[in-house]
């Protein structure tokens, strides 16, 4: 069964520390995989897609980046602003043919000022 | 430009009682999806609808029904809820390079 494990389950940082965060998959045939934060009270936003190892994208202090079998995500000199909660989800074929997203549990970062 | 609307964005039910969340999107997205999320399980898909007059079952489709009324409107129903269904309830619509866009959220307590 294909699976999404995201490590740590919460990291402390203080700003301007930078670190990164790990998004671990087993699915055969990765048909990209996805990134997202999401704020208390609040449904996830989109952040980036990754398609082949390889592959990196920034966004502002974000930066993503893939290898066959796991995800990164880098943040570079993180703000209070930075803090969220951060999903990295695959897709997932169904036997309807279509596919859906299969969701990591998420990453905690707190950011003290 | 609203993206996904869920309503309502809280309730409080009793055990046995029914309700049906609602969701609408304007982005003209064929694909629909409700989940719940839940401390330490994270998100997990109840159904889904790839375009409209299709539906289909997710991870954790017991206890809910799910209607696609026209392609911009999704709703989920619990018929007897129960206090396993206490959770929050996220509806999103994707884009043809599956971008998921997710509402605000309701968040449900059933006593």
């Amino acid at each position: 069964e294909d699976q999404v494990t995201q490590s740590p389950e919460a990291l402390r940082l203080q700003e301007g520390e930078s670190s990164s965060l790990n998004c671990s998959y087993t699915v055969s045939g990765l048909r990209g995989l996805f990134w997202y934060r999401q704020d208390p009270g609040k449904g996830p936003e989109f952040l980036f897609t990754l398609y082949s190892a390889g592959e990196e994208k920034e966004k502002e202090r974000l930066k993503a980046t893939l290898t066959k079998k796991e995800s990164f995500l880098h943040i570079t000199a993180p703000k209070p602003e930075d803090s969220a909660t951060y999903l990295c989800a695959v897709p997932r074929s169904r036997n309807s043919g279509y596919s859906t997203l299969t969701f990591g549990k998420g990453t905690m970062l707190l950011v003290s000022p | 430009n609203a993206g996904v609307t869920q309503t309502p964005k809280f309730q409080v039910l009793k055990t046995g009682q029914s309700m049906t969340l609602q969701c609408a999107q304007d982005m003209n997205h064929n694909s629909m999806y409700w989940y719940r999320q839940d401390p330490g399980m994270g998100l997990r898909l109840i159904y889904y609808s790839a375009s409209e007059g299709t539906t289909d079952k997710g991870e954790v489709p017991n206890g809910y029904n799910v209607s696609r009324l026209n392609k911009r409107e999704f709703s989920l129903r619990l018929e007897s809820a129960a206090p396993s269904q206490t959770s929050v309830y996220f509806c999103a619509s994707s884009d043809l390079l599956n971008i998921q866009y997710f509402g605000a959220g309701t968040r449900l307590s059933v006593l």
